[in-house]
């Protein structure tokens, strides 16, 4: 099955910083590469993704690059704020099985005032 | 938007018994659900795809009969840890898949925190 790794577990950045959080895969046929933000207690929502056909997306303060040769992807996120402060996880899967989704083991992001 | 409802939020039992999660697509119908489980401060793990109207698909390692999984109608799911022990307890979390604005749109439940004492 897809085995998905995540660095860092931690990372702590002043407001205004930007964070990058990287993830691997193992599985090739994986082509669907969402992200997730979980507060503490709460569901995890879906805050981008990106499928295997584009290199790059963009959402605002929020980015995702992916290298299908090296089977990895990172998140970016510029002027961090505050309330970005959650944990966020990766995740893959295949398209046809959208669902199955192999989680990374989060990154616990904490943006100082 | 699409709701996902999971019940109940907190469950507390006694080693030896059954629990039964239930999750609820709130307004949309879904044939397909998958069940999650997290640990504290660990990622989600995929335990089971749940199929309406038929057998669920277990992911390598997760007991099939110890955690027995129904998808009865087009808008819940259930998830029973049957003679649940204290290493059943945990977060577990459902999702639901939505075909919206033709793309699947995967959308989560808040979750269910089972403690087995």
């Amino acid at each position: 099955g897809e085995n998905v790794e995540q660095h860092p577990s931690t990372l702590s950045v002043q407001e205004g910083d930007s964070a990058v959080i990287k993830c691997t895969y193992s599985d090739s046929a994986s082509n669907y590469f969402p992200w997730y933000k979980q507060e503490l207690g709460k569901r995890p929502q879906l805050i981008i993704d990106i499928r295997s056909n584009v290199g790059e997306k963009k959402d605002q303060r929020i980015a995702v690059t992916l290298n299908k040769t090296a089977k990895h992807f990172s998140l970016h996120i510029t002027e961090t704020q505050p309330e970005d402060s959650a944990v966020y996880f990766c995740a893959a899967s295949r398209g046809s099985t959208l669902g199955r989704l192999y989680f990374g083991r989060g990154t616990q992001l904490t943006v100082w005032p | 938007g699409a709701v996902v409802s999971q019940h109940p939020s907190r469950v507390i039992c006694k080693s030896g018994t059954s629990v039964k999660i239930e999750c609820r697509s709130l307004d949309f119908q879904a044939t397909t659900m998958f069940w999650y489980r997290q640990f504290p401060k660990k990622s989600l793990m995929l335990m089971a795809t749940s199929n309406e109207g038929s057998k669920a698909t277990y992911e390598q390692g997760v007991e099939k009969d110890k955690f027995l999984i129904n998808h009865a109608s087009l808008t819940l799911s259930t998830l029973t840890v049957t003679s649940a022990h204290p290493e059943d307890s945990s977060f577990y979390i459902c999702s639901a898949l939505r075909l919206l604005a033709g793309a699947n749109v995967l959308t989560f439940g808040a979750g269910s925190r089972l403690t087995v004492l």
